[in-house]
């Protein structure tokens, strides 16, 4: 079984530019999570998909974040414009419903953001 | 809000002893603690959990232990091997879209 898949693996950006990370979960799994880790510090937590619907985006940190899951497969984050304090590590992680306690992560994509 | 706190950033362990990382948090209400792994340019990987009805939880090298009245658990790994080298995280499960809350992660050497 494929784990969760995340693309770019990298990417370096100048500030104002526009980027967008994708994330395919493990197939079947409704939930999909985004998490940032910033500067090797804590992995927050950033929003939550149940299918194609956002359930809970309390932890993104401003509106140059959008998040979508077209048709509840794989979900996009589009950064727009990147600034400086954006860089870190986005990883997304994927569970079934009702084994919710048990998430699956992704490799994470590098975001630096010059 | 649950706040999880590792307070050691890095431990070292000879190959064969015991390793052990702590994890404290603040809030009484939750239902699982969960320990993910993680190796470098890799996501993080579940390890093993516990929930708060229980005080204990092994899974071979693994053992989580959890007091409630410190508000703390600890992860054991006996006997530690290299390839158990990876960053630890405790985090708990909560709020309505079930998001984890992790700790900032102990980096575990273990030199052979």
């Amino acid at each position: 079984e494929a784990g969760v898949t995340q693309f770019p693996s990298h990417s370096v950006i100048e500030k104002g530019q526009t980027v967008t990370l994708r994330c395919d979960p493990i197939s079947g799994h409704d939930n999909l999570y985004w998490y940032r880790r910033v500067m090797g510090k804590e992995i927050k937590f950033l929003l939550h998909f149940v299918k194609e619907s956002k359930q809970d985006e309390s932890g993104m940190p401003n509106n140059r974040f959008l998040a979508e899951r077209t048709g509840g497969t794989y979900s996009t984050l589009k950064v727009q414009p990147a600034e400086l304090e954006d860089s870190g590590v986005y990883f997304c992680a994927s569970s079934q419903d009702g084994r919710q306690e048990t998430q699956y992560f992704g490799p994470g994509t590098r975001l630096l953001v010059l | 809000d649950q706040q999880v706190k590792q307070n050691s950033p890095s431990l070292s362990v000879q190959e064969g002893r015991i390793s052990i990382l702590n994890c404290d948090y603040t809030n009484s209400m939750f239902d699982y603690f969960l320990w993910y792994k993680k190796y470098p340019a890799e996501g993080p990987t579940f390890l093993i959990s516990i929930s708060s009805i229980k005080d204990k939880n092994e899974d071979g090298r693994f053992t989580v232990f959890l007091n409630k009245s410190a508000k703390h658990l600890s992860l054991h790994i006996v006997p530690s091997q290299p390839g158990d080298s990876a960053v630890y995280f405790c985090a708990d499960i909560s709020g309505s879209a079930r998001q984890l809350t992790f700790g900032s992660g102990t980096q575990l050497t273990v030199l052979p």
